[in-house]
């Protein structure tokens, strides 16, 4: 059972334009929500993180925004950049584990 | 660099052998996680580990695997009689505190192919 979805496998985007990545989750018991972005052959990499009691956090380019009725989170990136283009996992936290999702691939366009 | 290392970055093993895994933590982090990635998957969780202690391993097979953190040295994964769906890419992370919410420093994950 996939508790957290990101139901786009991919996204392209014109550099300087925003790029808005989304996220579903089914546990209203996540406490914490993060954004990762991960190149080829390498780990994840933190970007930001928001707490469920908040509905929106940000951090130079990236603003994530959560909706806790709608059991919805995205991320924001504007302008975005071609240094942008990765694999962007959202992951959902509860108790001692998180749950990623299956990633959405971003590609920004010079 | 004092971010996770993860060995070797590539194993391959033929069906029946074992594979070991090591990840060393980030300098002054004690909270170790285990996570497996299949082709065109998330990362799904395997198993959390403080230094000697598992804390959580509900991720994890029943069978064939296992983990450990020991007082010194890395955290090891070990894969006892590989089978070809093991194989996958296999990512270590690690943290400071326990606190909910504090992002995990991942390595760069050790690619395992079973022939």
């Amino acid at each position: 059972d996939q508790q957290v979805k990101q139901n786009s496998p991919s996204l392209s985007v014109q550099e300087g334009r925003i790029s808005i990545l989304n996220c579903d989750y089914t546990n209203s018991m996540f406490d914490y929500f993060l954004w990762y972005k991960k190149y080829p052959a390498e780990g994840p990499t933190f970007l930001i993180s928001i707490s469920s009691i908040k509905d929106k956090n940000e951090d130079g380019r990236f603003t994530v925004f959560l909706n806790k009725s709608a059991k919805h989170l995205s991320l924001h990136i504007v302008p975005s950049q071609p240094g942008d283009s990765a694999v962007y996992f959202c992951a959902a936290s509860a108790r001692s584990q998180f749950y990623f999702g299956t990633g959405t691939s971003l590609t920004v366009i010079p | 660099n004092a971010g996770v290392m993860q060995n070797p970055r590539h194993l391959v093993r033929r069906r029946g052998q074992e594979a070991r895994l090591r990840c060393s933590p980030m300098k002054g982090h004690s909270h170790v996680y285990w996570y497996r990635q299949l082709p065109e998957e998330g990362l799904k969780f395997m198993v959390y580990l403080q230094k000697e202690n598992i804390i959580d391993e509900s991720g994890m097979p029943k069978e064939r695997f296992s983990a450990e953190f020991p007082k010194e040295g890395p955290s090891i994964l070990r894969i006892q009689q590989v089978v070809r769906g093991d194989s996958a890419a296999y990512f270590c992370a690690s943290s400071q505190y326990r606190e909910m919410g504090q992002p995990q420093h991942f390595g760069d994950g050790t690619r395992l192919s079973i022939l």
